[in-house]
């Protein structure tokens, strides 16, 4: 079954604490990016990634990190998260020019 | 960047039609509206894109105005598990941003 599949689901942390949400997808697309999802707010990009080892910033890249190593994966890395980074998290792919396949979504708590 | 407004809202009854209107009045000629819809504790979901014509597809139809300062979501039979909060986006060709405002989350009565 063609899917994005984030991990994982649900993650409370403390502030300073590293960690990586992954992301993969069976649909060998070249295209995948990292939103949050706040109330109010609805989706920003965090980052995304045109192909293996192509990386740019979205509207709100600041305390994330990411790299895209192999086409399939595409983790979010938070090097020392904060409060202020809690938020639904959605990873979606595509081919170029083609609509997106969203994850079901990272909750992520930081206390 | 192209923004859209959507109302925050709308409610509907079950089988009967609905229309989503989205206001884009600063698109350009490279950008796609495409529609995305998000139920609940899920991802957005694809549901339908156009650049100038009319589009149908087996979950909606996209009515584009002649000037394309504004499209509408027609869903043709509302049924309860199309209660979710639909976003208008403009996509522009070449250019992999898609930008999500708040959506019109959508109400479907029994």
């Amino acid at each position: 079954e063609a899917q994005v599949t984030q991990n994982p689901r649900y993650l409370i942390t403390v502030t300073g604490k590293k960690l990586t949400v992954t992301c993969s997808q069976n649909m060998n697309h070249e295209y995948m990016s990292w939103y949050r999802q706040d109330p109010g707010l609805g989706l920003r990009q965090i980052y995304y990634s045109m192909n293996v080892e192509v990386t740019d910033k979205g509207d709100v890249p600041e305390g994330y990190k990411v790299s895209r190593k192999e086409k399939r994966n595409f983790p979010l890395i938070l090097e020392s998260p904060s409060p202020n980074q809690t938020s639904l998290y959605f990873c979606a792919s595509s081919f170029y020019n083609s609509p997106l396949h969203f994850g079901n979504g990272t909750r992520l708590t930081v206390t | 960047d192209a923004k859209t407004t959507q109302p925050n809202s709308m409610e509907s009854n079950e089988e009967e039609p609905v229309h989503l209107p989205c206001n884009h009045s600063t698109i350009s000629g490279t950008d796609y509206i495409h529609w995305y819809r998000q139920l609940p504790s899920q991802g957005p979901e694809y549901v339908i894109h156009g650049l100038t014509s009319n589009v149908n597809n087996r979950m909606a139809s996209l009515a584009i105005a002649e000037d394309r300062k504004s499209s509408t979501l027609i869903l043709h039979r509302a049924t309860l598990r199309d209660a979710a909060v639909y976003y208008c986006i403009l996509k522009r060709y070449n250019f992999n941003k898609f930008y999500f405002g708040s959506g019109t989350k959508l109400n479907v009565k029994p």
